[in-house]
């Protein structure tokens, strides 16, 4: 149980185009997930906090119009790097929280986003 | 944004060997977690801690949770090669209940 999947694992864009990530929670349901972006040999930062039915909250610094989060439901959460540039390739990692579990925290696989 | 103090950066040791690491925080927290995680790949849980003073075991591996709810430390007795990784403690507390990652822990285990 608590699995979490991503989709794509990996994409190669060229820059100035816009890249969607899914993230979905395969066995239970998370009203709330999680963003985070992680640079090579370095720890995960939060992106933005993803609410189903309402706004994300963005991190300090986070550029809201430029990745575009969607809590569509509760399994799926999206989100899009729109008009992406070389500086946002890095590891994007999502992570959702159970309804039934408010302290735990389950991860994704990963995205590789690689912009050309 | 907000990291939490991890040491040491990296360990390179002997198969068979038992390995400590610690975090450290300046903030109270309500909730201690350990990940490990494997190259490409996203974090897995290892141990959740839920009570200051809480010592927890998953096989091998034994964590707990500072009295002063501001550090935690992970030890993995008897390492194998597969524990080879990266290993992140991460705290939630405070107003926002935020997860906040350690700076992580690079493990290598020469069989």
């Amino acid at each position: 149980g608590a699995v979490v999947s991503q989709h794509p694992s990996w994409v190669i864009c060229k820059s100035g185009t816009s890249v969607k990530i899914e993230c979905r929670s395969l066995d239970f349901q998370a009203t709330t997930m999680f963003w985070y972006r992680q640079f090579p040999k370095q720890s995960l930062m939060l992106m933005a906090t993803s609410n189903e039915g309402s706004k994300a909250t963005y991190e300090q610094g986070v550029e809201k119009d430029k990745f575009l989060i969607n809590h569509a439901s509760l399994t799926l959460s999206t989100l899009t790097v729109t008009s992406a540039h070389p500086e946002d390739s890095s590891f994007y990692i999502c992570s959702a929280r159970p309804d039934t579990s408010y302290n735990e925290q389950f991860f994704g696989p990963g995205t590789r986003l690689t912009v050309l | 944004g907000q990291q939490l103090n991890q040491s040491p950066q990296s360990m390179f040791i002997q198969e068979g060997e038992d390995v400590s690491m610690n975090c450290t925080s300046s903030s109270i927290f309500n909730t201690w977690l350990w990940y490990k995680q494997d190259p490409g790949e996203g974090p897995v849980l290892l141990i959740a801690l839920y009570k200051a003073g809480e010592l927890t075991s998953n096989g091998r591996l034994t964590a707990q949770f500072g009295i002063t709810r501001k550090d935690s430390f992970l030890n993995i007795s008897a390492s194998i090669p597969s524990d080879v990784g990266i290993y992140f403690c991460a705290g939630r507390g405070g107003a926002t209940n935020k997860l906040i990652f350690g700076t992580g822990t690079l493990l290598a285990v020469q069989p």
